[in-house]
């Protein structure tokens, strides 16, 4: 079964620094999202994409933020200059038709770690 | 602000039991559902999903159940294994937009 693959799995990185997240979505999916997981709390919203551009992006997602489709099969999470509270698993997803009207099927994440 | 919520942080339940999971919403609008598993060290993996204009929808060993009038969703999991441990998750849609995940129920099933 098809399957959103996530790399690198964990990434440890110093406050302040930029770090790019990168994910391969299902191939036939055109929606693809970011959300991201505080250890041991609940999966919050980043952002959605669609045609080449963000639909949706939730408050976190700042300035910070941003993501790009840099080819025809890779999506990426990049964070300009890292807080420590941007620790987190951070989650890429694709569906191939909108939230609304398909699953989102989900990588397994990265681990960043902000020291 | 709304949001879509759990009743229980937590559930235990013996292997072979069956396992009820609930789940409140506040937002009326929402018009799609799904329940979500998450593992330890993985991602939300899709177990099932219904519409605002159904009741109930059943799967393998699973069934959602939908109630518009009280704002309430629930997944039973009929005879409970070990490999059901996990934190489930509904998640809703609101407004066509983006997918909200609830709080999450950690199942623990014991043998």
């Amino acid at each position: 079964e098809p399957e959103v693959t996530q790399t690198p799995s964990h990434q440890v990185t110093q406050m302040g620094q930029e770090v790019i997240l990168r994910c391969v979505p299902i191939s036939n999916h055109l929606y693809f999202y970011w959300y991201r997981q505080i250890l041991g709390q609940k999966v919050e919203f980043l952002v959605s994409f669609y045609n080449n551009e963000i639909s949706e992006k939730s408050e976190i997602f700042d300035d910070q933020f941003s993501v790009e489709r840099p080819d025809g099969s890779n999506f990426t999470l990049k964070i300009r200059s890292t807080k420590l509270e941007d620790s987190a698993m951070y989650f890429c997803a694709s569906s191939n038709q909108g939230a609304e009207d398909s699953p989102l099927h989900f990588g397994n994440g990265t681990r960043l770690t902000v020291t | 602000g709304e949001s879509v919520g759990l009743h229980l942080p937590t559930l235990s339940v013996q292997e072979g039991d069956n396992s009820i999971i609930n789940c409140a919403y506040s937002n009326s609008a929402s018009d799609y559902f799904i329940w979500y598993k998450q593992e330890s060290g993985k991602g939300p993996q899709f177990i099932i999903d219904i519409r605002s204009n159904m009741d109930k929808r059943q799967g393998q060993r699973v069934t959602v159940l939908l109630n518009k009038t009280v704002k309430h969703l629930s997944l039973q999991i009929a005879a409970t294994q070990p490999g059901d441990s996990a934190v489930y998750f509904c998640a809703e849609n609101q407004a066509g937009t983006a997918l909200i995940f609830g709080k999450g129920t950690t199942l623990s099933v014991s043998s």
